[in-house]
């Protein structure tokens, strides 16, 4: 297992489509999060996993957006009726919880999303 | 209210010495990330500061002030790749408050 590891990498849809994109976190980590990042910014917190529970969702997560981790190992980033709003960078990212090594995020390549 | 600073651009040449400056106010506060981001890929793990200090890796050290809510990245002997964003993140109530990141050009 080398790396975060995230499905696809790029994504094109049409508005009013629904979108799913798959992560892939470093095999030991049980901590898992999703960021969007747009053009000259840097990435905003979305949401994130310690295992399979969500323990924290930020006011960005609209209802049309929803996370799962269903077994604690990959997790999924839905995005339903998308707006060209949405186009973005959608980074995942997954850490340890031991020791310091608990705060070290390393990140997927990310999925580019375009809404046409 | 949380929010980082830190400045959009910064140009240095090949071969000298660049600080990049990170101010953040965030609710609770655990540490402070630096993070390397070249024009489309996902960032880089560079440093995490916890203590009060300068922490040195190679050509790259990073230092934090917790009392004053103040961070600097500082790149020795500048090279062509270095030229990215650095992203100044601090660690507290929610897992990662990112800055806008400081786009670096390194020139020869």
């Amino acid at each position: 297992d080398t790396g975060v590891s995230q499905d696809p990498r790029h994504k094109i849809t049409k508005r009013g489509q629904n979108v799913t994109f798959r992560c892939d976190p470093i095999s030991e980590h049980n901590r898992l999060y999703w960021y969007r990042q747009t053009l000259g910014q840097g990435p905003e917190f979305l949401t994130y996993f310690q295992n399979e529970a969500q323990l924290e969702k930020s006011r960005l997560l609209s209802d049309r957006f929803s996370a799962e981790r269903p077994k604690g190992s990959f997790s999924t980033l839905e995005i339903q009726r998308t707006e060209q709003g949405d186009s973005a960078m959608y980074l995942c990212a997954s850490s340890s919880l031991r020791g310091r090594a608990a705060y070290e995020q390393y990140f997927g390549p990310g999925t580019r999303l375009t809404v046409t | 209210g949380q929010n980082i600073d830190q400045p959009t651009e910064m140009t240095a040449t090949e071969g000298a010495i660049v600080q990049i400056n990170c101010t953040y106010q965030t609710s609770g506060f655990n540490g402070l990330f630096w993070y390397q981001q070249h024009a489309g890929e996902a960032p880089t793990f560079l440093s995490y500061n916890v203590l009060d200090g300068l922490e040195e890796k190679g050509r790259f050290s990073s230092f934090l002030s917790r009392s004053k809510g103040y961070s600097y990245l500082l790149l020795k002997e500048l090279q062509m790749k270095d030229s990215a964003s650095y992203l100044c993140a601090a660690s507290g109530n929610t897992p990662l408050v990112f800055g806008k990141g400081t786009r670096l050009s390194v020139i020869a």
